[in-house]
């Protein structure tokens, strides 16, 4: 497609139980970034995946959160044992090198 | 660790005014800065700056950069309801896209 994708668009879950949040890059893009926002908050870098490259997973807020990029295009987001302050809309953006970010729509995920 | 911190957190005005938005930043190595405009949902591009002193304009918008004194300002002249938005600021360092928190304008009819 011509944007990045993202499904699915709102998710919500009970407490406890695992997620799955999905990003299709757009085609071409190396670099592909996770960010979280909480309402009314700025965006909270997690993790990006850059080319064949070990991603950087410093902004990951603990060990429930994983990410793979599969073939360095497509991306999922796993966050384990969810609790409530999981709660956020979460954005994946991709660009080419040293260009600006293109973001998906996002997921809306809310924890009950 | 790289800062951005951005100013005034929140702003008011009414139609026709003319806004200054800071950003400024504390960095080690340093790529490029970006603003984006971010309404409902997802950021959209606005700017990159890369140069110092080299404003950047889009119609009522324009940005930029001083190196020397580590910041940029995202200038909106004659403002309209439809710039209501967070603007956030990202600086491109390496490979790491970190944002500041934001500015929240809102435009009064």
């Amino acid at each position: 497609g011509a944007g990045v994708s993202q499904s699915p668009s709102n998710k919500v879950t009970e407490k406890g139980k695992d997620v799955e949040l999905r990003c299709d890059p757009i085609s071409g893009h190396t670099a592909l970034y996770w960010y979280r926002q909480s309402l009314g908050q700025g965006l909270e870098f997690l993790i990006y995946f850059q080319g064949n490259s070990a991603p950087d997973k410093s902004g990951l807020p603990s060990d429930r959160f994983s990410a793979e990029r599969t073939g360095g295009s497509v991306s999922t987001l796993t966050i384990q044992r969810t609790q409530q302050e999981d709660s956020a809309v979460y954005l994946c953006a991709s660009r080419r090198e040293r260009a600006p970010l293109f973001f998906g729509p996002g997921t809306r995920l809310t924890v009950l | 660790e790289d800062k951005v911190v951005q100013s005034p957190l929140s702003l008011v005005v009414h139609e026709g005014d003319t806004v200054t938005l800071n950003c400024s930043y504390e960095v080690t190595n340093f790529r490029s800065l970006l603003w984006y405009k971010q309404e409902k949902k997802a950021p959209t591009f606005l700017f990159m700056l890369t140069s110092s002193g080299i404003e950047k304009k889009s119609g009522r918008l324009s940005s930029i950069l001083d190196k020397k004194e580590l910041f940029s300002i995202l200038n909106i002249t004659a403002t309209q309801t439809g710039d209501s938005a967070v603007y956030l600021c990202d600086l491109y360092n390496n490979n790491d896209m970190r944002f500041g928190a934001g500015t929240r304008l809102t435009v009064k009819p």
